[in-house]
């Protein structure tokens, strides 16, 4: 089982702003990076380290981290961002890369 | 551009051994962490483990005992090999390059190859 938490799945409203969390004792440690998927490709980087977006993301895409939680933020969800998200980092041990357990995020 | 391409079969019979290449262009396999990552039909992504340019390597302990991936440098590839598959290890395969910042602590996979799906089926 994964030792990062996210919520199965969430809905934002066109527009508007969601917030994706991933939970997990070793983010009290280490960053969280947030991966975006689309059905039949492979996923994608969308943030990396306290807050930082790979070339060609655009800058609705946001993250942040508190205690034991990493969180991705869309400000102004748009219809492409209908994707699954899954973020990444260690597990407890600090040894070894661990990903979440995924959330689907539908945007209405 | 770095680009990653994964080849191998895509049926493998139950007990037999998985073996995938990851194939790197646009950019040397020198330095960066390799990663096997899998996503089983309709579920989440595995990490599977990495191995360091060099040849250290690191594997997910569910996996570690009928896990080797290894390094050819010269062709710029890295190669996964799962041994006794069952239909559990049916998923498809991505092998992936992490960045690593050692100042920054920071570490992301930054580039991922389409992905091959392998099928364990008699």
């Amino acid at each position: 089982s994964s030792e990062l938490t996210q919520d199965p799945a969430v809905s934002v409203a066109l527009g508007q702003t969601v917030r994706i969390t991933c939970q997990g004792d070793s983010l009290r440690s280490y960053y969280a990076s947030w991966y975006q998927q689309k059905p039949g490709q492979a996923p994608v980087l969308v943030i990396y380290g306290k807050n930082n977006r790979p070339s060609g993301i655009p800058d609705r895409f946001s993250g942040s981290s508190s205690g034991n939680t990493a969180s991705l933020t869309i400000t102004g969800a748009q219809a492409e961002d209908e994707a699954d998200y899954y973020c990444n980092s260690r597990d407890s041990s600090g040894n070894h890369r661990v990903f979440g357990t995924g959330t689907k995020v539908t945007v209405l | 551009q770095v680009q990653l391409q994964e080849s191998g079969p895509g049926l493998v019979k139950p007990s037999e051994t998985l073996s995938l290449t990851c194939t790197v262009s646009g950019g040397s396999i020198s330095s960066y962490y390799w990663s096997w990552i899998r996503q089983p039909p309709g579920k989440g992504l595995e990490w599977i483990g990495y191995i360091y340019y060099s040849g250290s390597t690191n594997y997910n302990p569910s996996l570690k005992s009928r896990v080797t991936i290894s390094v050819d440098t010269s062709k710029n590839q890295f190669s996964l090999k799962l041994s006794s598959v069952t239909a559990a290890d049916t998923a498809v395969y991505y092998c992936a390059r992490e960045n690593y910042d050692i100042l920054t602590g920071y570490s992301y996979f930054q580039h991922w190859g389409q992905g091959t799906l392998v099928t364990v089926s008699s």
